[in-house]
């Protein structure tokens, strides 16, 4: 079955860039939809945006002016970039198949923004 | 503020029947297809309902989904203390091109 892994720093300081990227086993990366969702602690789930083949991506507008996602094909993983974070920015964050009703997740990767 | 509006909280005796409600408008619910999550203690959000009222394989046929206009709802029956957990209802908003989240509803089992 497909299998996500989210990997990057657990740590990052404010005003800085966090990087993550999402392995995809037993599935090709060119196969669908992608997508980044995150969760502060204590709180609900807050999508982030999606990407398909390095080609159509969407951002949530609240996020979209600090977020980039990729695809590396050759590695059939997916990253997520977001620049200049702030302690608002800590949370559990998810991979995902799929634009929406998302069957498939990562075990989420916590990312704390602090100095 | 999500722009979906669920209940932060249900309770219910076990072998209960319980339902959620997800609030939305005519930019998500109205249109749009529904999803709910379960999500445990320290998992990852788990898909329950699709498409307003299907079942994933696996998912126990406990769980049921309806919607009428810009409302949905999730309905377990049996309760179990196993379903102790939060719930999300899921949508596609045409105003972002992408999917909001209810704000979860956290489930008691008494």
């Amino acid at each position: 079955q497909v299998q996500l892994q989210e990997s990057g720093p657990g740590l990052v300081k404010p005003s800085e860039t966090l990087s993550l990227t999402c392995t995809v086993s037993n599935d090709s990366i060119k196969s669908d939809y992608w997508t980044w969702i995150r969760q502060p602690p204590g709180k609900g789930l807050e999508w982030i945006g999606y990407i398909k083949f390095d080609v159509i991506t969407n951002f949530n507008p609240s996020l979209k002016s600090r977020v980039t996602i990729s695809v590396d094909t050759s590695n059939n993983l997916f990253s997520l970039r977001m620049t200049s974070v702030t302690a608002t920015d800590t949370a559990v964050y998810y991979c995902a198949k799929g634009m929406e009703g998302h069957e498939v997740w990562g075990q989420g990767t916590l990312v704390t923004v602090s100095s | 503020q999500s722009v979906v509006t669920q209940p932060p909280s249900v309770s219910a005796a076990p072998r209960q029947r319980v339902t959620i409600s997800c609030s939305g408008s005519s930019s998500n619910i109205g249109n749009n297809a529904v999803n709910w999550y379960q999500q445990l203690p320290g998992k990852a959000p788990k898909l329950l309902i699709y498409y307003d009222d299907l079942l994933p394989s696996g998912v126990s046929d406990r769980f049921s989904g309806s919607k009428s206009g810009t409302s949905a709802s999730l309905a377990i029956s049996g309760l179990q203390s196993e379903d102790e957990a939060d719930y999300y209802c899921a949508v596609w908003d045409d105003s972002v091109s992408g999917p909001v989240f209810g704000g979860g509803t956290k489930l008691t089992v008494l």
